[in-house]
Parts: C-alpha cells; sequence; structure tokens
C-alpha cells in the first residue's frame, strides 16, 4: 500500500491567496483526520471524517478553513484568504473506524508557507 | 478534558546508552495510548501503541513503553539508543472505544551524541 498520500509537500504562497491542500487516504480507511502542527500549539486536530461526513470540525480556527471529502479516497483542506498566521504542516491522516480505537497512518505533510 | 504532558522538551544522549523519554497523560475514560515517531521533514510513525493487556508493550526500532495506571503514565524507553534514533517523539491519548481524533503531547526531540 502507498500510504497516506498528501500534496503538494510543500507550498508557498502569499497572503491573500487561496491554498488548497490535498488527502488521498489508505484503501479501505473509513476515518479520515486533518491535523496542523506548529511550533507554539504542536499537533492539534482541525476536522475529520467518518465515513466522508464531517464529525468534528471544532478545531478549524475560523470561517476560512473549509475541508471536504467527496468520496472515500478524497479530501480536502482550503484556506481561503490565507494568512501568515496559517504558516504551519498540515498533517492528514487515515483509519478504519471499527468499534474500538484504530491506529491512525500519517501522510509527510504539506509544509504552508504563508509570506 | 483530554491532555498530554511530555515534560521534556529536549533530550540528549551518547550513542549506546539508555533511553527514557516521560509521558502523563489526563483522561476521564479508559485510554488507548500511542507512541509516535516524527524524523525531519517526515510524516509520523507508529512506535507502538497499548490497548490493554500485558502493560509494558514492544515496538519497531527495540523500543517500549510501560503503562502505569497509578501514575497516569506511558512512558517510552529503549535499551541502546543509535544515532539514526534522533528525532522527535509524540506521545498520544485516544478513546478506547470509537474512532476519535487523538490528542497530542508537545514532543520530545532527542539528540543522539558520539
Amino acid at each position: 500500500d502507498a500510504g497516506v498520500i498528501q500534496s503538494p509537500r510543500h507550498e508557498v504562497t502569499e497572503m491573500g491567496q487561496e491554498v488548497t491542500l490535498r488527502c488521498k487516504p489508505i484503501s479501505g480507511h473509513n476515518s479520515l483526520f486533518w491535523y496542523r502542527q506548529t511550533m507554539m500549539r504542536g499537533l492539534e486536530l482541525l476536522i475529520y471524517f467518518n465515513n466522508n461526513v464531517p464529525i468534528d470540525d471544532s478545531g478549524m480556527p475560523e470561517d476560512r478553513f473549509s475541508a471536504k471529502m467527496p468520496n472515500a479516497s478524497f479530501s480536502t483542506l482550503k484556506i481561503q484568504p490565507s494568512e501568515p498566521r496559517d504558516s504551519a504542516v498540515y498533517f492528514c491522516a487515515s483509519s478504519i473506524n471499527r468499534d474500538l480505537q484504530e491506529t491512525q497512518y500519517f501522510g509527510p505533510g504539506t509544509r504552508l508557507l504563508v509570506l | 478534558a483530554q491532555s498530554v504532558t511530555q515534560p521534556d522538551i529536549h533530550i540528549t544522549v551518547s550513542e549506546g546508552a539508555s533511553l527514557e523519554l516521560r509521558c502523563n497523560y489526563s483522561y476521564g475514560a479508559t485510554p488507548y495510548l500511542f507512541w509516535y515517531v516524527q524524523s525531519p521533514g517526515q510524516g509520523l510513525q507508529l512506535l507502538l501503541k497499548y490497548f490493554s493487556g500485558d502493560t509494558l508493550v514492544q515496538g519497531i526500532k527495540g523500543f517500549e513503553a510501560e503503562f502505569k495506571r497509578s501514575q497516569s503514565s506511558f512512558n517510552l524507553r529503549k535499551p541502546s539508543v543509535h544515532w539514526s534514533d534522533a528525532a522527535e517523539y509524540f506521545c498520544a491519548v485516544g478513546a478506547y472505544s470509537g474512532n476519535t481524533p487523538l490528542v497530542f503531547g508537545k514532543g520530545t526531540r532527542l539528540s543522539v551524541i558520539a
């Protein structure tokens, strides 16, 4: 298996521009998580989906952030407009949704720099 | 509220020396505990996890961790560190049942010197 795939791996953009991050979960996994990693706050959850349905988006910073999962094999995280404080590493993780907790597998991350 | 504390921000050990990374958690129910490792510029790789049963769990790369409920701890250990172990280590807690997000500690950066 190719593991969780994220694109782009690196993104440099200017303040005010739209940024779209993409994630392809492991085939057969039906839970998908978006995390953000910063020096100040560490790793924190932004939003997660079960069976393509958003379950908890309370971690999404503000209305500038939106996430979608149109099908089981693809998710996007969009920032519009972007701001310098959005600079971080964004990770996507996937797992199998069963009755008990399952291991989450992480992608390599997207390193975002907003100038 | 769930929380994970990793008291040591940065640890330096000599190659061949033993290692212990501390992790304390706060969780209102039965926890499911994880240790992940992150090499520079890479994603997170699972080292080991504790679900139930034997409180001493073995992981990849020669790591082990011990769950101590009375101390709310899940410390990571390795008897002999290799230079390639230099990385950032994250402890995380999740719910026992259901597939829920993990709560991570702030991480401990491990440096290995010759």
